[in-house]
């Protein structure tokens, strides 16, 4: 079954660790991306690739690291740089970064601070 | 900078009556523009797209260069249409890739 896996579904982190979620997908697509969402807000995009070996910082890159050394494999190091982490982090592919390519979504990985 | 505006966070309406979720943007160039949506405990997911010019589950959106706007429209709103809805924005020339979602409308259409 083709699809995006966000791995853990839950995940807690006491203060001053870094923590890294895992995203996967299956659908050979060149393009991925990672959104942080907080209640009453939208998707903000914190890094996006677009091909291997390849990243963008997006809009609220701080605090947060990533590495994309396979194509299906775009995983997200949430620093101790980054001061309010919990947030609900969604992962997503597109076939390519071009502008009509729509975006497919994981169920999301949801951090919180011990 | 690109931005996505969608000026109601909740909108709610009578089944069988007319809806529309509002979507401003602002973008220097020419947008592709889409419409997501979450139903409950399911994946945020594509409902439909600017390029594609189609009809998905009764909704339309048109672009309106002139306004800035990719209203979501469905002349007869079901209960099933019951969901969080977001516009979203990719960069095509100008920041190519880059993608702005707005906060989202929660539709509710109550029987």
């Amino acid at each position: 079954d083709g699809g995006i896996t966000q791995s853990p579904k839950y995940l807690f982190r006491k203060e001053g660790q870094n923590v890294t979620l895992s995203c996967e997908q299956n659908l050979n697509h060149d393009a991925m991306y990672w959104y942080r969402q907080d209640p009453g807000q939208g998707l903000r995009l914190i890094y996006y690739s677009q091909i291997v070996n390849d990243f963008q910082k997006g809009d609220i890159a701080e605090g947060y690291s990533v590495s994309r050394e396979k194509k299906e494999s775009f995983p997200l190091t949430v620093t101790s740089a980054q001061k309010n982490p919990t947030a609900f982090y969604l992962c997503a592919s597109s076939i390519g970064a071009g502008g009509f390519q729509p975006q497919h979504f994981g169920d999301g990985t949801r951090l919180s601070i011990l | 900078a690109q931005r996505v505006t969608q000026p109601e966070k909740l909108l709610s309406v009578f089944k069988g009556a007319p809806v529309e979720l509002k979507c401003n943007y602002s973008y220097s160039g020419s947008p592709e523009l889409f419409w997501y949506v979450q139903y409950s405990r399911q994946r945020l997911q594509l409902l439909l797209r600017h390029i594609s010019r189609e009809s998905i589950k009764g909704f339309t959106a048109d672009l309106n260069k002139g306004e800035t706007s990719f209203h979501l429209k469905k002349p007869f709103a079901q209960e099933e249409d019951s969901a969080m809805y977001y516009c979203a924005l990719k960069g095509f020339c100008t920041n190519a890739g880059k993608s702005t979602f707005g906060d989202g409308t929660t539709l509710t259409v109550k029987p």
